[in-house]
């Protein structure tokens, strides 16, 4: 079983939807989460990141995290068709010390956005 | 600024050639990342660098050689390299490395392909 879990897609919304991103952990030391989006052929953009339960909201995007459920979210409302790209998320464990360069990705969900 | 620069974009090598990456960063930031990343994967780290020592190795081939000569600059030795290390090859900073709040901003990677 892979520490992260998170749906490939591909996930294709009309322009104005609003899309759910989900992924799923087992490793309960994970205490830090991210949502990172991908251009394609481009390196990943941070979007958001969040260290407690509940929700963060930024603009369009809004990151919501259980841990009592081991499942974090990433909603994008009104979605455009520059939403279009790869979104990761990441997790890093309160392992202290260097082991928190060590981030565990999920495997990413290709989004496509139509107008 | 939060730009990380990676040069070259593309590079094309023989099995037997000896290359270089190179990663660069002015947000004074004191830890960098050198990741690998197939199509349609997530990225998986390869090496960490804080405080210009290297604090991570994730058991990565010898014939790729990680060196730090400053808190700014990561490169990447490549030397006798297989088909199949032909991937995008990306660089992230982050602050210190050393605290669970650290955020990684990537570069845009360079694209090996290897003949």
């Amino acid at each position: 079983q892979k520490e992260v879990e998170q749906d490939p897609g591909p996930l294709s919304v009309p322009e104005g939807a609003i899309v759910s991103l989900n992924c799923t952990y087992s490793n309960s030391a994970f205490q830090y989460f991210m949502w990172y989006r991908q251009y394609s052929r481009k390196g990943p953009e941070l979007l958001m990141y969040t260290y407690s339960s509940g929700n963060k909201e930024d603009g369009r995007f809004t990151a919501q995290v259980d841990k009592s459920s081991k499942y974090i979210s990433l909603f994008i409302r009104d979605s455009q068709p520059s939403d279009s790209a790869t979104y990761l998320c990441a997790m890093s464990a309160n392992a202290g010390g260097t082991s928190y360069g060590k981030l565990t990705f999920g495997q990413g969900t290709i989004l496509t956005v139509h107008p | 600024d939060t730009e990380v620069t990676q040069t070259p974009k593309h590079l094309v090598m023989g099995m037997t050639n000896k290359k270089s990456l190179k990663c660069e960063q002015h947000m004074g930031h004191r830890a960098m990342y050198w990741y690998k990343q197939k199509a349609k994967k997530p990225p998986e780290l390869m090496f960490v660098y804080s405080y210009e020592k290297l604090s991570i190795n994730e058991s990565v081939p010898s014939r790729f050689s990680p060196e730090c000569p400053n808190s700014s600059l990561l490169n990447l030795h490549l030397h006798a390299l297989q088909p199949e290390d032909s991937a995008l090859y990306l660089c992230a900073s982050s602050y210190s490395g050393l605290s669970p709040t650290d955020t990684q901003y990537f570069g845009p990677g360079t694209r090996l392909t290897v003949l």
